[in-house]
């Protein structure tokens, strides 16, 4: 079974610019989850997608967004983008709502550096 | 705020060593506590779990040890290698919560 690919690898972009992340989930899995990761502030939780709704969101200003496909297929857009936006942003699927403690599977996560 | 605190932040043991590596919590609502392995160039996988109410769980070389009425819980893993070069994140969760609550990381390396 694939497991969760993420597209692009690395981004680089400028300030003031946008970007959209793609996660494709493991197959049959439901959840996807966006986590933020940065060397000072660790893995932070963006926001998780369920059948298309956005079920819970972190507290990340309204510039980061997302939304699920029919395949479960995930985005997540960035808008305006600030310098402290740069870091690895990670793709997590489950066969069911992170809450209901099924396991997380990661992607390898999106390098985005934004100058 | 961080909801679950990590420590050390780095750690070097010799081949064959104890590696530890602790974190405490306080939200008494979280009741799943995993443990993630992570290495360069890859996102993190699950490498083992504990519930509450258990005191210890093994699995191979890995143990976690949980202590509720302290909330703290540590992984101990035994006869160290350098594949287990890597960073730890301990994490937590309560159930019908949305979110897992990473600490920030221990970063190990053995050395041969």
């Amino acid at each position: 079974k694939a497991g969760v690919t993420q597209t692009p690898r690395y981004l680089i972009k400028t300030r003031g610019q946008q970007v959209t992340l793609s996660c494709s989930p493991i197959s049959g899995h439901r959840s996807v989850s966006w986590y933020q990761q940065t060397p000072g502030q660790g893995l932070q939780f963006l926001f998780e997608y369920f059948s298309e709704t956005q079920r819970n969101k972190g507290n990340f200003p309204g510039r980061f967004s997302g939304r699920q496909f029919s395949n479960s297929r995930s985005e997540m857009n960035v808008s305006t983008l600030e310098l402290g936006d740069s870091a690895l942003y990670l793709c997590a699927s489950s066969t069911g709502l992170a809450g209901t403690h099924n396991e997380q599977f990661f992607g390898p996560g999106t390098r985005l550096t934004v100058l | 705020q961080q909801q679950v605190k990590q420590s050390p932040q780095s750690l070097i043991v010799q081949k064959g060593g104890i590696s530890i590596i602790n974190c405490a919590y306080e939200n008494t609502a979280f009741d799943y506590f995993p443990w993630y392995q992570q290495f360069p160039g890859k996102g993190p996988a699950l490498l083992i779990a504990i519930r509450p109410d258990v005191s210890e769980k093994k699995e191979g070389r890995f143990t976690i040890s949980f202590n509720k009425s302290a909330k703290q819980f540590s992984l101990h893993i035994m006869d160290s290698q350098p594949g287990d070069s890597a960073t730890y994140f301990c994490a937590a969760i309560r159930n019908s919560g949305y979110a897992l609550n990473f600490g920030k990381g221990t970063s190990l390396l053995v050395t041969p």
